[in-house]
């Protein structure tokens, strides 16, 4: 059974960092596109972040502007997001997901989603 | 980057009746459109992928349709169980993949 479970929110003062862990079971993470979601209060979805399976291409959303990182190590079999320079924009409920297949695809398997809080 | 928009932002609905949510993109996104179900506090759920394809274990009065930049969900016969939040998602370049601002549908 596929599972991915996110870990490493909570709340942070604007400026500061954090780092999120996404562990992942019943498939390898390495064979699949990944990707990191997030969802402000109230708001609709937004992409992050997307690493391919081979790790060749990463794609960060154009809000970011180079604060976040993401990665993957596939001992662990996990996906990370290192997110720097904090801001309270950035609060939000940050799921990772699966891509269903190679190439163009959308996810089938979320995580629970972990809650990021900026505020002093 | 290309732009998704849902309309409406807000339907209400009653158990049987037949919804259809309509998704717009800016330019041309192929097939390359899915559809998501969200309900308060739970993540996203894949509905339909590929425009047109039924994710396994989605019930089967859930259809989409469309190609190019326009898009449609349709519930033929709207359940309880069916009250949530809706997304399209464009998936046809890799970055990003864009979301429309999600359509709530209530009763």
């Amino acid at each position: 059974e596929v599972q991915l479970v996110e870990s490493g929110g909570g709340l942070v003062k604007p400026g500061g960092s954090l780092r999120l862990s996404c562990a992942a079971s019943g498939f390898t993470v390495s064979t699949y596109s990944m990707n990191w979601v997030r969802q402000a209060p109230g708001k609709g979805l937004e992409w992050v972040a997307s690493i391919t399976s081979s790790g060749n291409y990463i794609f960060y959303g154009d809000s970011l502007k180079g604060r976040f990182t993401i990665s993957r190590d596939n001992a662990k079999n996990s996906l990370f997001l290192q997110m720097n320079s904090l801001r309270a924009e950035d609060t939000a409920v940050y799921y990772c997901a699966k891509q269903r297949s190679a190439g163009n695809s959308p996810n089938d398997y979320w995580g629970q989603g972990t809650l990021v809080t900026v505020s002093s | 980057d290309i732009q998704m928009t849902q309309s409406p932002s807000t339907l209400s609905a009653s158990v049987g009746d037949r919804v259809i949510i309509t998704c717009r993109a800016s330019q041309s996104v192929s097939s390359w459109l899915a559809w998501y179900q969200q309900k308060p506090g739970k993540a996203p759920e894949l509905l339909i992928y590929d425009a047109s394809s039924l994710e396994s274990g989605v019930p089967s009065r859930f259809s989409g349709r469309g190609a190019g930049s326009e898009f449609t969900l349709t519930i033929s016969s709207l359940q309880p169980d069916d009250f949530a939040t809706y997304y399209c998602q464009q998936y046809n370049s890799h970055s990003p993949g864009t979301f429309g601002q999600g359509t709530k549908v209530e009763i």
